[in-house]
Order: structure tokens, then C-alpha cells, then sequence
């Protein structure tokens, strides 16, 4: 996993509650990446952040929310206004190594909502 | 960004290469060939990139073709922890990754 942390692994809400997804790396990278996975499916992106206190909406941004104040961290809220939250959650880091960028990624968050 | 197109399922006997194929017939000319593969329930993991050279690592071994139209992924000595889905991704050097399907390779002893 590289050094990226989420917590917790299993998350559950009750349907309407908005909900934070930590995720924090210690890799010194300067972009952040959120993803959500479907059982079955790949993965599709939510926000992504090149920079502190810079970010930008994915394919699917539509009822989440994120805020980057410090490099190493990038929470994730998902808001009672996401149709559908339940998911797997996965946060990712990226380097620049010979002139290409790496991508890794963290354990993810299996967010339940009933 | 470019298409891939993978097979969905492949089996490989422990201890063999396992070859997993990946078409990027309309790849251009500044994107590279990126592999990650992902455990059940888990977070994808990085394999090997690369952009027109063959490349190789302690993971895997990368196998593009001349015409950059296909590449290869081989393992070369499987083992059951090699069980996973296998992305093969082509994206510009600055673009976004693009998960698709993936093949689930089925180790098997």
C-alpha cells in the first residue's frame, strides 16, 4: 500500500448522514486521487487534487465533496445527496519516476448505507 | 484517451510464465502502457509501465510490441498470491487512469 492510509476498512451509515473517508500518505506526493469501485466493475473517479488547497471533480463528483489543506491528507465526504453510497472507496497518491508517474494506491474503504 | 481490450478470464498452472495480452490498437504517440493488477478487496497495485522499450522489474516483465498496437504482461514464475484482475491501461504521461474490466487471472495449483 505504499504508505497511504484509509480508515476505517469498514464504514456503515444510516441512509441521509453525510460521511468522512480519511485518507493520509506520507509519500510526499503532490497529487491525490479518489475513486469509487462497484462490485464487478472498475474503477471510476471522483475528485482528484494535483495540489494543496486545488482540486478538481471527476467523472462521477456528483453528491461528494473534498478539501486538500495539507498535502499528506485528502478526505473524502460523501453526502446524503450520493443516489448511491454504498461502495468501495479507494484513495491514490502519484509520483513523477523517469519522466512517467506511478499511481499508488491505498486499502480502500468499504462504505456501507441503509 | 486510448482504448485496451482485455481478455476477461485466462488460468495458469503454479510455477509457469503466465502471459496476460492487452490490444491498444489506437495507442498514440506519448502514451504509455501502464499495468496495475487488484486482489479481492484490496487496492489496486502498480505493476510496470512503459512506453515503446520492453521493461522489466521484480514484478513482471513488459513486452510492447514494434507497433505499440499490443503489449504483454508476463509473470514469469506464478504463484497462487498472483490470483487477481489485471489492468492494462494507456494513458497520455499527464492524463488520468482509466480502469477498465480487466482480466481475472485464475492461478491454480
Amino acid at each position: 500500500d505504499g504508505g497511504i492510509t484509509q480508515s476505517p476498512k469498514y464504514l456503515f451509515r444510516k441512509e441521509g448522514q453525510n460521511v468522512t473517508l480519511s485518507c493520509e500518505q506520507n509519500l510526499n506526493h503532490d497529487a491525490m486521487y479518489w475513486y469509487r469501485q462497484d462490485p464487478g466493475q472498475g474503477l471510476r473517479l471522483i475528485y482528484y487534487s494535483q495540489i494543496v488547497n486545488d482540486f478538481q471533480k471527476g467523472d462521477i463528483a456528483e453528491g461528494y465533496s473534498v478539501s486538500r489543506e495539507k498535502k499528506e491528507s485528502f478526505p473524502l465526504t460523501v453526502t446524503s445527496a450520493q443516489k448511491n453510497p454504498t461502495a468501495f472507496y479507494l484513495c491514490a497518491s502519484r509520483r513523477l519516476k523517469d519522466a512517467a508517474y506511478e499511481q499508488y494506491f491505498g486499502p480502500g474503504t468499504r462504505l456501507t448505507v441503509t | 484517451d486510448a482504448k485496451t481490450t482485455q481478455p476477461t478470464s485466462m488460468d495458469c498452472a503454479e510455477g509457469r510464465a503466465a502471459n496476460l495480452p492487452c490490444n491498444h490498437s489506437t495507442i498514440s504517440g506519448n502514451e504509455y502502457v501502464y499495468w496495475y493488477r487488484q486482489i479481492h478487496s484490496q487496492g489496486p497495485q502498480y505493476i510496470i509501465h512503459g512506453l515503446k522499450n520492453n521493461e522489466t522489474n521484480e514484478m513482471a516483465s513488459l513486452i510492447i510490441t514494434e507497433d505499440r498496437k499490443s503489449s504483454t504482461l508476463i509473470l514469469p514464475h506464478a504463484t497462487l498470491r498472483d490470483t487477481a484482475v489485471y489492468y492494462c491501461i494507456v494513458v497520455p504521461n499527464t492524463g488520468k487512469l482509466i480502469f477498465g474490466q480487466g482480466t481475472t487471472l485464475q492461478v491454480k495449483p
